[in-house]
């Protein structure tokens, strides 16, 4: 089968540095998407790992370990604006994301 | 551009109606995908087009769901008819092929209410 499994939810304070883990079981994986969605909001993309390593993107960073199945998205600095939920996704060699069931990141000042 | 555009934003309708969702892609990306998001079930993949040909709708939830990509910049999502169990915000959302679909873009959704 496949799956994917990511804290419901996770607090942190303003200004801090918080890490959001998903590990996932599914055949013919290609890469892990991480994408944020504000209340309320859609989802939109952040980043993607192809390869085993680290991705920086500005505050936003995200690591994939493929032997372990395993990935995380860092966010640092955190500002009240990254209260929000994050989903990592598994992409399939068919196009298709295998989305995760998110997590709701409370910031609290 | 203008982003993917999705309508109508909110559907409220009774139970036993015809609801058309509606949705225009990116211009130039060749994969759409239809979403449904629940708090119980999160976001499942309904369907998804390429170059206007349906590739994969084994999400469809069962034969009351139908969707068609008439031409590279609307789809529909039709639900007959609907059941207070359809009531979710569907997404529609676009991508370009090089991405591998990996970079999608959502449009607003659509928050349907079934009574």
């Amino acid at each position: 089968g496949q799956s994917l499994e990511q804290p419901s939810e996770v607090t942190a304070v303003e200004g801090a540095i918080v890490q959001i883990n998903c590990t996932y079981q599914t055949s013919g994986f290609y890469g892990l998407s991480w994408y944020q969605q504000h209340d309320g909001g859609a989802p939109t993309f952040l980043s993607y790992n192809g390869l085993d390593g680290l991705e920086e993107t500005g505050r936003f960073s995200s690591f994939l370990s493929r032997s372990d199945s395993y990935g995380y998205l860092l966010l640092q600095e955190l500002q009240m604006k990254d209260s929000a939920s994050y989903f990592c996704a598994v992409k399939r060699s068919n196009y298709q994301l295998i989305w995760g069931a998110g997590t709701k990141l409370i910031i609290k000042p | 551009d203008a982003g993917v555009i999705q309508s109508p934003r909110h559907e409220v309708t009774e139970m036993g109606q015809e609801v058309t969702l509606r949705c225009k892609p990116i211009s130039g990306h060749d994969y759409l995908f239809w979403y449904r998001q629940t708090m119980m079930r999160g976001l499942e993949l309904l369907i998804y087009f390429n170059n206007n040909v349906p590739i994969d709708d084994s999400g469809m939830p069962e034969d009351r769901f139908s969707a068609k990509m008439p031409n590279a910049s609307f789809s529909t999502l039709k639900i007959q008819p609907s059941e207070p169990r359809d009531s979710a915000v569907y997404f529609c959302a676009s991508s370009l092929g090089t991405s591998g679909g990996v970079e999608q873009f959502f449009g607003p959704g659509t928050r349907l209410t079934v009574l």
